[in-house]
């Protein structure tokens, strides 16, 4: 029953440096999706998938990359870090639309 | 106007009290979505429903659909339920990106 599994848990990172978030999830589910939550604050969409091959773009996308090429697999790519990209990034992944969610513990990223 | 409103935004309550949390929005929306973050930051999905009434032990989740509004229930509150309460919606627009409402944090005192 291992859900959906983010690593790392922390990171600290610095400025120009470049990661990948791994989010791997085992319950077969098409729809897979990164978020970031600024402290305080929501959750915001970065990027979502609705199936292995198929990407898009959320609401705050600019500086990040991601690929799908499992079923399984999401993982998120920070290219050249910066201050900003300072946060919590949660992985979700759902069976499809009108279905609930099912969260990673999250990633705690600091850019110095 | 946010198109997903809370409240309240902070409620604090003794243990056992009746505990109701409040959504309306503005849009069409596909299903409503009731979720649950804890203080050491992990999220959990309580809810999905698009109309009626849903019951999880303690918990239940109303929606009115023509009111465009929705009730999340804590029964019997405990300490272990103080959490930030988020509610968001799936719109008829796009089921794919949700709207979040700014959450409502909960403190129930033994």
């Amino acid at each position: 029953n291992a859900g959906v599994t983010q690593t790392p848990k922390f990171r600290i990172l610095k400025i120009g440096q470049s990661m990948t978030l791994q989010c791997t999830q085992d319950m077969n589910h098409n729809y897979m999706y990164w978020y970031r939550q600024d402290p305080g604050m929501g959750l915001k969409l970065i990027y979502y998938s609705v199936g292995a091959g198929i990407t898009d773009k959320g609401e705050v996308p600019n500086g990040y990359n991601v690929s799908r090429s499992t079923t399984e697999d999401f993982p998120l790519r920070l290219e050249l870090a910066a201050p900003s990209q300072t946060s919590v990034y949660f992985c979700a992944s759902s069976p499809g639309s009108n279905y609930g969610y099912t969260f990673g513990s999250g990633t705690r990223l600091t850019v110095v | 106007k946010n198109e997903v409103e809370q409240s309240p935004q902070n409620l604090t309550a003794q243990e056992g009290e009746f505990i109701t949390i409040n959504c309306s929005y503005s849009v069409g929306i596909s299903a409503l979505h009731w979720l649950q973050q804890h203080p050491g930051g992990g999220i959990v999905s309580l809810f999905m429903l698009s109309s009626g009434k849903k019951k999880h032990g303690r918990l239940i989740a109303t929606i009115n659909i023509q009111e465009k509004h929705s009730s999340l229930h804590i029964t019997a509150s405990h300490p272990r339920d103080s959490a930030v309460y988020i509610c968001a919606v799936s719109t008829m627009d796009s089921n794919y990106q949700l709207i979040w409402g700014a959450g409502t944090k909960l403190i129930i005192k033994p």
